[in-house]
């Protein structure tokens, strides 16, 4: 079964608009972090924003939010006011300690953003 | 935010040849790094988890002796592709986490840019 799923393998979005990636995942632990990636064309990763478990608050990162609904175990990402320069890949991941060792993420499959003028 | 460079930024070899690829952290140590792989138009894959000083530990499915990882100082982690060929190409992505600071994210990963391997 896949730990992080991301539903929408491609949107389209007119410039300035708001915009939402959604991510769903699966854990049995109670201690979690979940994030959002962005990857342009380039192929590097550049963080965007963080949620853990255990934070009350849905996080925010200038004009990215997180809506993170723990019962429904879903994290989607929300890009306020799109920009050209929003077109890229988008991935969520998640990373789940075990054995009090640092963990690797485990990645969804992303979805491509594109802004249109 | 923290530097994680990677060398070189891509590689063309011929088939049956070996390719080292080098992950440093430049402004933190790093016990612990990871080493991802990613198909054109994929997700990221993690491959191994490196430690410093010690062995490396493999995800399933991931060759040990064809993928080899030492990790000899808190800056430095390197994956060699033994005997590499078509199918091992693909992008290869170091992250290296860095400790987690008062009230920041811990164990924040931080992403290298990574290497274009292409087998021939």
């Amino acid at each position: 079964a896949q730990k992080i799923t991301q539903t929408q393998p491609g949107m389209f979005v007119q410039e300035k608009e708001a915009v939402t990636l959604d991510c769903t995942y699966d854990t049995s632990d109670q201690s979690y972090g979940l994030f959002w990636y962005k990857q342009p064309s380039s192929g590097e990763m550049i963080f965007l924003i963080y949620q853990g478990s255990y934070d009350e608050q849905n996080a925010t990162e200038g004009r990215y939010s997180l809506n993170f609904q723990k019962a429904r175990k879903s994290a989607n990402l929300v890009i306020s006011a799109s920009q050209l320069g929003d077109s890229a890949m988008y991935f969520c991941a998640m990373r789940e300690p075990s054995g009090g060792g640092a963990d690797g993420l485990t990645f969804g499959k992303g979805t491509h953003l594109i802004i249109q003028p | 935010g923290a530097v994680v460079s990677q060398h070189p930024s891509w590689v063309i070899c011929k088939s049956g040849t070996s390719v080292k690829i080098e992950c440093r952290s430049l402004d933190f140590q790093a016990t612990t790094m990871f080493w991802y792989r990613q198909f054109p138009k994929q997700s990221l894959m993690l491959m191994a988890t490196s430690n410093e000083g010690s062995k490396a530990t493999y995800e399933q499915g991931v060759e040990k002796d064809k993928f080899l990882i030492n990790h000899a100082s808190l800056t430095l982690s390197t994956l060699t592709v033994t005997s590499a060929h078509p199918e091992d190409s693909s992008f290869y992505i170091c992250s290296a986490i860095r400790p987690g600071l008062a009230g920041g994210r811990v164990n924040e990963q931080f992403f290298g840019p990574g290497t274009r391997l292409t087998v021939l």
